[in-house]
């Protein structure tokens, strides 16, 4: 069954250090791999994708993601995380050709001050 | 502003109700989707329409329905057939047919509750 994975239910950080939020895909052929945030009550908002190219996809609000194929992994990655960057963040493959997203259960990111 | 809206935010219904949900969006968007997600779980996907007067099943259908007369709009049905339909609902659309695998617009969500 094709699946994505976000191991952390949770990831704590302190602000200023930088952080990793993981994801880990099972999808047969070459996958289109996205991030989203969402803050509390609200709506998904987009922040990078990987379609094809470079394997380090660089997104909004300062956050980066690198695609490794051999590991089928697209961890999302901030060199200096803020208060302001917590929040319930997703990821989600599409395969080629599918208008349908597969979701990850989604990691809370907690910055703590 | 170009965008998708949901309203309304907040709804609440009484056992055996019929509901709607809207979702409206002016982003010239082909395919629209509409999910569910519950505390502590990933979006699950209801339905979804890539083009106007056609839409599909997606993961957890049962209890609801769904219209696609209008390239703009989506329309939510929550059935009485739905047993536990308290939930936060998504809607969301992408470019679609002329552009696949484009990343998704997201509603601000309604959250339905049962009384």
């Amino acid at each position: 069954a094709q699946s994505v994975a976000q191991p952390e239910d949770q990831v704590n950080v302190a602000e200023g250090n930088p952080l990793t939020v993981k994801c880990t895909y099972s999808v047969s052929g070459n996958p289109y791999l996205f991030w989203y945030v969402q803050y509390p009550n609200r709506g998904l908002q987009f922040l990078l994708k990987y379609i094809t190219g470079d394997n380090l996809v660089k997104g909004s609000y300062g956050f980066e993601a690198e695609f490794n194929k051999s590991q089928t992994s697209f961890h999302l990655k901030k060199p200096s995380a803020l208060v302001s960057d917590s929040a319930l963040y997703f990821c989600a493959v599409s395969l080629r050709g599918n208008y349908q997203l597969i979701w990850g259960a989604g990691t809370k990111l907690i910055i703590k001050p | 502003d170009g965008g998708i809206t949901q309203s309304p935010k907040y709804l609440f219904r009484k056992e055996g109700q019929n509901v709607t949900l809207s979702c409206e969006q002016n982003l010239n968007h082909d395919a629209m989707y509409w999910y569910r997600q519950d505390p502590g779980q990933g979006l699950r996907l209801i339905y979804y329409s890539q083009i106007v007067n056609d839409f599909q099943k997606g993961d957890i259908a049962e209890g609801y329905s769904v219209s696609r007369e209008k390239k703009e709009s989506f329309p939510l049905t929550v059935t009485s057939a739905q047993k536990n339909p308290t939930a936060f609902y998504l809607c969301a659309s992408s470019i679609g047919s002329r552009g696949r695998n484009t990343e998704a617009f997201f509603g601000q969500g309604t959250r339905l509750t049962v009384v």
